[in-house]
Parts: C-alpha cells; sequence; structure tokens
C-alpha cells in the first residue's frame, strides 16, 4: 500500500530557531499533501494544503511566513517551522493523496517537535 | 466550512463488551466518512469507512452506520479487547481531493 515517510520523528531546537520537516511519498505521486499540527490530547488541526508545483493554501489563523511549505515534486513536500518559540511545540503529522487514487489519506508518522 | 462534533470524548468499556462513538457533521455535501484509530505518539490508522451511498458497513468486529438525513455517522466496536485502547476520530469530507475534518477524538479505554 501507499506509505508516506516523515523525518525527523523528535526534533528539540532553541527558540528563535527554524526546523524543518519532510514527508516522502514512497511509492505513489502525492498531488495532494495536508498538513495538520495536534495539541497533546487534541484533534488534528489543518494548517495547510499544498498541491504538487503550487502555493500552499492556509487554514484561517495559520501564519503562512511562519509555517512555509514548500511542494515542489510529487514526492516530497516539506514544512519548515520559522523563529520557532515554545508554543510551536506540537506533534505535526502530514496526510498525502494522489489524484484519482483508491489509497485515500496516507498519513506520514509524525514527528515531535519541543522548542526550548 | 465542515464542522464535526464527536461523543464521547472518554469511554471505558469492559472487555468484551461493545462501544458506541457518535459523529454529527454539518455540510450536507460531505460524502465520505472514515474512522481513524491513533495510538500515542503515533501516526491515525485508518480502521473502517463509508461513502454516502451507503448505510452501513462491517469488517469483523467493526461496523459504522450513517444516517444522511440526520447527518450523523457511529462507530460500532463488538467484542472489545484491550488492544482496541485508543483513541479515536471521526472525519468527513467531500470525496476527490478535499480535505479532512476530524471530530474531537474519544478516549477508549478497554477494562480488562
Amino acid at each position: 500500500g501507499a506509505v508516506v515517510s516523515q523525518h525527523p520523528s523528535r526534533v528539540i531546537c532553541k527558540s528563535g530557531t527554524s526546523v524543518k520537516i519532510e514527508c516522502r511519498s514512497l511509492d505513489f505521486q502525492a498531488t495532494t499533501m495536508f498538513w495538520y499540527r495536534q495539541f497533546p490530547k487534541q484533534s488534528l488541526m489543518l494548517m495547510a494544503t499544498s498541491n504538487e508545483g503550487s502555493k500552499a493554501t492556509y487554514e484561517q489563523g495559520v501564519e503562512k511566513d511562519k509555517f512555509l511549505i514548500n511542494h515542489a515534486s510529487l514526492t516530497l513536500s516539506t514544512l519548515t517551522v520559522t523563529s520557532a518559540h515554545p508554543e510551536d511545540s506540537s506533534f505535526y503529522i502530514c496526510s498525502a493523496r494522489s489524484r484519482g487514487d483508491n489509497y485515500g489519506y496516507t498519513f506520514g508518522s509524525g514527528t515531535r517537535l519541543t522548542v526550548v | 466550512g465542515e464542522n464535526v462534533e464527536q461523543h464521547p470524548s472518554t469511554l471505558s468499556v469492559q472487555e468484551g463488551d461493545s462501544a458506541v462513538i457518535k459523529c454529527t457533521y454539518s455540510d450536507s455535501a460531505s460524502n465520505y466518512f472514515p474512522w481513524y484509530k491513533q495510538e500515542l505518539g503515533k501516526r491515525p490508522q485508518l480502521i473502517i469507512d463509508i461513502r454516502s451511498n451507503v448505510g452501513e458497513k462491517k469488517d469483523q468486529r467493526i461496523a459504522v452506520t450513517l444516517n444522511k438525513t440526520a447527518k450523523h455517522f457511529s462507530l460500532h466496536i463488538t467484542e472489545t479487547q484491550p488492544e482496541d485502547s485508543a483513541v479515536y476520530f471521526c472525519a468527513a469530507t467531500k470525496w476527490g481531493n478535499e480535505k479532512l475534518t476530524f471530530g474531537t477524538g474519544t478516549r477508549l479505554t478497554i477494562i480488562p
């Protein structure tokens, strides 16, 4: 079945630095990538949707200049958290879809970000 | 946009008994309703899904029912086992490259 590889699984960074999270589709073309954030004991909240080769569409309240999304190829999408602050500490998870597929939504394994 | 409500937020069930989790959605255009199981620190795993052209779907101990008129759908787990303990999320979307809207989650605990 479809697999999305997400790295890193855990990262600790200092306040003010940037962190990049990668999601790669291993055996299919991810035409659409969804990026979610999940705080402890809460649901998955969609941050943005990106289509390959296009600018990402951000959900209301999500700062596009802080959470940079790149989806330059059909197998790779990245989320960069810029100038991270402790309140950005969360579980970030991607979900990929392929146009016209039967795979549904394939989730990455998630990244636990801790900003100290 | 779509809004999905999920109840209960926590549920404890004796091993072997049944568990039911309910969700309601707001957008009548939604036509795809997946259920996910998420263990701590891991990715959500699809356990069953249903499309709006059917009212019920079953896979071994798991079943989902959909009432389009009332805009609600439910997850039923029978003969529960300790490994069923996890957080369960319902979701809704209009099939075809649309974003999923998740419910708030239900923490299910199976008591041995």
